[in-house]
C-alpha cells in the first residue's frame, strides 16, 4: 500500500539524548515535511524539503535537523532532546511544494516524550 | 501576522447538518485546504478551494470567499464516524500551509 511510514510509533527519551525519527515514502513525491502537533495548537512546520538534496527551515526549526539524501527518506534528528520537544511528530509528503493544489499525505505520527 | 480562527469545539446530532467556519489572514493566498483528523490519527485530505464558491463532494462541501478571508466546511447527514477534528489551512504567498488549531466536532446520537 502506497504511503508514508514513520518509526518509531512512540518513544520515551531522557533529556539530553540524541534521537532520530525515520520517515519513508513510496509515492515518489518530491516534497517532504516534518510537523509537530501540540494540544491546542495548529500543526507547526519544523523543516521541509522541496526535492532530494535540498532542505529548508520551517516555523520551529531550532533543536532539529534533517537530511534528504534520496527521494524516499527524510529523517528528523533531535541532537540533544529537551522536555519542550515532547510532542506528536508527523511526516508528510506532496508531489511538489510550489503550487497551490499539492495535497499533503501524512504518516501515522511518532509520539515522543522527553523526560 | 498570519492568523487562522476556527471554533475550538462544536456538538451536533447524528443525521443533522453542521457548518464549521474558518476565517484567515495570510500574506498572499494560494488556496485553502480542509483536513479531517480522528483522535490519535494522521490528518487526511477533505477538500481544496482556490476560487470563490462552493465545492461539493458527497456529504461534504467547502465554501470560500477570498475577499472576506472566510471559508466553511459543511457536513450533511452526520454520522458517528464524523466525530473528529477539522483543520482549516490556507496557503500563503510562499506556498506554505498555515494551520488552524482545528475544530473538534462531537456527534451525539
Amino acid at each position: 500500500i502506497a504511503g508514508i511510514t514513520q518509526a518509531p510509533t512512540s518513544q520515551i527519551l531522557a533529556a539530553g539524548r540524541r534521537m532520530t525519527l525515520r520517515c519513508t515514502q513510496d509515492m515518489r513525491h518530491n516534497a517532504m515535511y516534518w510537523y509537530r502537533q501540540d494540544l491546542g495548537l495548529g500543526l507547526r512546520l519544523i523543516h521541509y524539503s522541496n526535492t532530494a538534496g535540498t532542505t529548508g527551515k520551517g516555523e520551529v526549526p531550532d533543536g532539529y535537523s534533517v537530511s534528504r539524501a534520496n527521494t524516499d527518506d527524510f529523517p528528523l534528528t533531535l541532537a540533544s532532546a529537551v522536555p519542550s520537544q515532547t510532542s506528536v511528530y508527523f511526516c508528510a509528503s506532496s508531489p511538489g511544494r510550489d503550487s497551490g493544489a499539492n495535497v499533503l499525505t501524512f504518516g501515522a505520527g511518532s509520539r515522543l516524550t522527553v523526560l | 501576522g498570519q492568523n487562522i480562527d476556527q471554533p475550538t469545539e462544536m456538538t451536533a446530532t447524528e443525521g443533522a447538518i453542521v457548518q464549521i467556519n474558518c476565517t484567515y489572514q495570510t500574506s498572499g493566498f494560494n488556496g485553502l485546504f480542509w483536513y479531517q483528523q480522528h483522535a490519535g490519527e494522521a490528518p487526511t485530505f477533505l477538500s481544496y478551494n482556490v476560487l470563490d464558491g462552493l465545492e461539493e463532494k458527497g456529504r461534504f462541501s467547502s465554501f470560500l470567499s477570498r475577499s472576506k478571508g472566510y471559508s466553511y466546511l459543511l457536513l450533511k447527514e452526520l454520522q458517528m464516524k464524523d466525530s473528529a477534528s477539522y483543520l482549516c489551512a490556507p496557503k500563503d504567498s510562499n506556498y506554505q500551509l498555515i494551520w488552524g488549531a482545528g475544530t473538534k466536532l462531537i456527534i451525539k446520537p
